[in-house]
């Protein structure tokens, strides 16, 4: 595997339900990002995380919540989720020391919430 | 206002046209540019960034970027069906790292 892999590619849920989307990154990098992309929309930075401490929190509502416990692994949790939650969320890694503003991007986890 | 507007097309061209796509911002720190491409289903890539203004070149992309009109742009030359996908821009400050500003994307079709 190399990149970042995201999975599920597609997750259909009830309002009520809890699931999880998983992100791992095989670059080495020590930055993790979890994105969502709706119809439209500029991408949303949701959450940010460097060497596993999260260092940004863009007023996200507390049904979605992330997770790194390790450099090469995001996970963002989901429960009681909105019909407008309903979007692609993209998860991005970068390196301190590569090109500016270079993120390296998953292929996204497509959520349908019914 | 948005930080980032970008117009979201869709834009189509004919094969070997030449293509311009463009950003405007309002946040006057912005320091660091980018453009990323968007294939249907699929992740964006980073295909070029530039710092502060100027132009830059890579293959049939060119970058360009006027930060006295707060105005970005990229020019495809010879445009390839291989080019259709989304476009978008993306910029950051000098110090926010973490946080890059994206326009919504331009949707690009180049016909055989």
């Amino acid at each position: 595997e190399t990149g970042v892999t995201q999975t599920p590619r597609h997750l259909v849920m009830g309002m009520t339900n809890k699931k999880s989307l998983k992100c791992e990154q095989h670059l080495g990098h020590n930055a993790m990002y979890w994105y969502k992309q709706s119809a439209k929309k500029p991408l949303e930075l949701m959450f940010v995380y460097n060497f596993k401490e999260q260092t940004e929190n863009n007023s996200v509502p507390s049904r979605f919540s992330p997770e790194c416990p390790n450099s090469s692994h995001l996970f963002l949790h989901l429960h009681t989720l909105q019909p407008e939650d309903s979007a692609l969320y993209l998860c991005a890694s970068s390196q301190a020391s590569g090109a500016p503003g270079e993120l390296f991007f998953g292929e996204g986890s497509r959520l349908t919430v019914l | 206002q948005k930080e980032v507007e970008q117009d979201p097309g869709p834009l189509s061209v004919p094969e070997g046209a030449i293509v311009s796509l463009n950003c405007t911002y309002s946040n006057s720190a912005f320091q660091y540019f980018m453009w990323y491409r968007q294939y249907s289903r699929k992740g964006p890539e980073l295909l070029m960034y530039t710092y502060s203004s100027g132009n830059k070149e890579d293959g049939r992309f060119t970058a360009q970027v006027d930060k006295s009109s707060k105005y970005i742009s990229l020019f495809i030359g010879d445009s390839q069906p291989s080019d259709s996908a989304t476009y978008l821009c993306a910029m950051r400050s000098q110090t926010g790292a973490n946080n890059l500003f994206f326009g919504t994307g331009t949707r690009l079709t180049v016909i055989p």
